[in-house]
């Protein structure tokens, strides 16, 4: 079965830490992943995806098939990142399953 | 055109009844998605068109719920006979063509059921 799990459903770093949100899928195949971020008060959009092999706002994610994870990571958190982030898989089909998210607390 | 628009952005209903929301995608998005979330969890497929043709359907949606694209732009979906476990955020989503578009997110439709 596809699954994404995110196993922190909070993550509490100071100014300037780094920061690595974690992201683990089940998927015998090749997948298709994702992180999107959901501010507050405003809608979930697309932070980045393995397929672009891109860094938006300085963060990146790096596609491990041998631990079936992809990552998050920021070297130096600034408190305008403190958000709601999903990791999402797509496998195969048109169907997108996302984890359960992850609260990233930037503390001042 | 400022982005996929949903409607109503909340609504309260009594058990039993039924609902509607709609959905406009981003105009030129042949792609739309239904989701759902509730309070702790991420978004939970429902349901894809492309175009008019529903192509994908979770099997979370019961008989009761239906959706519905009749011309491949906007999309309704109706729930019968509302259960309290339908109280929930309904997001919409569009994207364009391509092997792995990105996702344009409505602002949700929020369902209180009494």
């Amino acid at each position: 079965a596809q699954r994404v799990t995110q196993p922190e459903k909070l993550l509490s770093v100071f100014k300037g830490a780094p920061v690595e949100l974690k992201c683990n899928y089940s998927y015998s195949g090749s997948p298709e992943l994702f992180w999107y971020v959901q501010y507050s008060r405003q809608r979930l959009q697309l932070l980045l995806r393995h397929i672009s092999r891109e860094s938006i706002k300085g963060f990146t994610a790096d596609l491990n098939k041998g631990e079936t994870s992809f990552h998050l990571k920021k070297p130096f958190a600034l408190e305008e990142v403190s958000a709601m982030y999903y990791c999402a898989l797509r496998g195969g089909t048109y169907k997108y399953i996302f984890g359960t998210g992850t609260r990233l607390k930037v503390l001042a | 055109d400022t982005g996929v628009s949903q409607d109503p952005r909340h609504k309260i209903t009594k058990r039993g009844q039924n609902v509607t929301f709609r959905c406009d995608p981003i105009s030129e998005h042949n792609r739309l998605y239904w989701y759902r979330q509730t309070l702790g969890q991420g978004p939970e497929f429902l349901t894809y068109f492309q175009n008019e043709a529903q192509l994908e359907k979770s099997r979370l949606l019961s008989d009761r719920f239906s959706a519905e694209r009749p011309k491949g732009s906007f999309s309704t979906l109706e729930i019968q006979r509302t259960e309290q476990g339908d109280s929930a955020m309904y997001l919409c989503a569009s994207s364009s063509r391509g092997p792995v578009p990105n996702q344009y997110f409505g602002a949700g439709t929020r369902l209180s059921v009494l």
